[in-house]
């Protein structure tokens, strides 16, 4: 069965560091979510592709958060520099389709924690 | 904004009991999808159930079904039967129809326990 991958599924650094964060999609899906799950609080939306094109990323912190999705494939989340309050899970989603109103639904990848010392 | 709220954070359940997970919501739209989702202690998410508004009929899954009061905005999951392998955290989402608007939006989730 197809899964959406992420690496790596656990990374600790310090504060001021950069962090980068891989996922691939199930293939042929053409959306693609980072979402960002606090402890003890529900995932929320970080970015949002639509194949290689960013279409929300409006509670992407962009002072220090970058996300790119190249060749509508995989994709890069990136934090520089890393701060204390960035320690969570961070979750990768896809979807099959965009726009058509379905309920298209929205498959994770098992998640990467970050913990900031 | 639309708003998720799940007021149980643990509960916990017999082996072979029924046990109902409560999920309120707040949205201007008429239309829109309900979703629970499970996410088992170091595994991915997955999606359990998902609910049309536009449906007056609930949705069922097996063990799962879900209670859609749409006038009171409630969308409650029942799990029958319940087994060891239902313990997760279980989280109700919300998501708008409109196109290019497929963000999912969750509670807080809820901690079910299953007592052998």
């Amino acid at each position: 069965e197809a899964e959406v991958a992420q690496s790596p599924r656990y990374k600790i650094t310090e504060k001021s560091q950069a962090v980068a964060f891989w996922c691939d999609p199930i293939s042929g899906h053409a959306t693609l979510y980072w979402y960002r799950q606090i402890l003890g609080q529900g995932p929320e939306l970080l970015v949002q592709f639509q194949d290689e094109s960013v279409v929300d990323d409006s509670q992407l912190p962009k002072d220090r958060f970058s996300a790119e999705r190249l060749k509508g494939v995989d994709s890069t989340l990136k934090i520089q520099p890393a701060e204390l309050g960035d320690s969570a899970m961070y979750l990768c989603a896809s979807s099959l389709d965009f726009g058509t109103g379905g309920s298209n639904e929205q498959f994770f990848g098992p998640g990467t924690r970050l913990t900031v010392l | 904004a639309q708003t998720v709220t799940q007021s149980q954070p643990e509960m916990s359940v017999q082996e072979a009991e029924t046990v109902t997970l409560s999920c309120t919501y707040d949205t201007s739209e008429s239309d829109y999808y309900l979703f629970w989702y499970k996410q088992p202690p170091s595994r991915q998410m997955i999606l359990v159930i998902r609910q049309e508004a536009y449906k007056q009929q609930n949705a069922t899954e097996n063990r799962f079904s879900v209670n859609f009061q749409k006038a009171a905005k409630s969308f409650s999951l029942k799990i029958s039967d319940s087994q060891l392998g239902d313990a997760a955290m279980y989280f109700c989402a919300y998501r708008s129809v409109r196109g290019g608007n497929e963000k999912l939006t969750f509670g807080t989730g809820t901690r079910l326990t299953i007592i052998p």
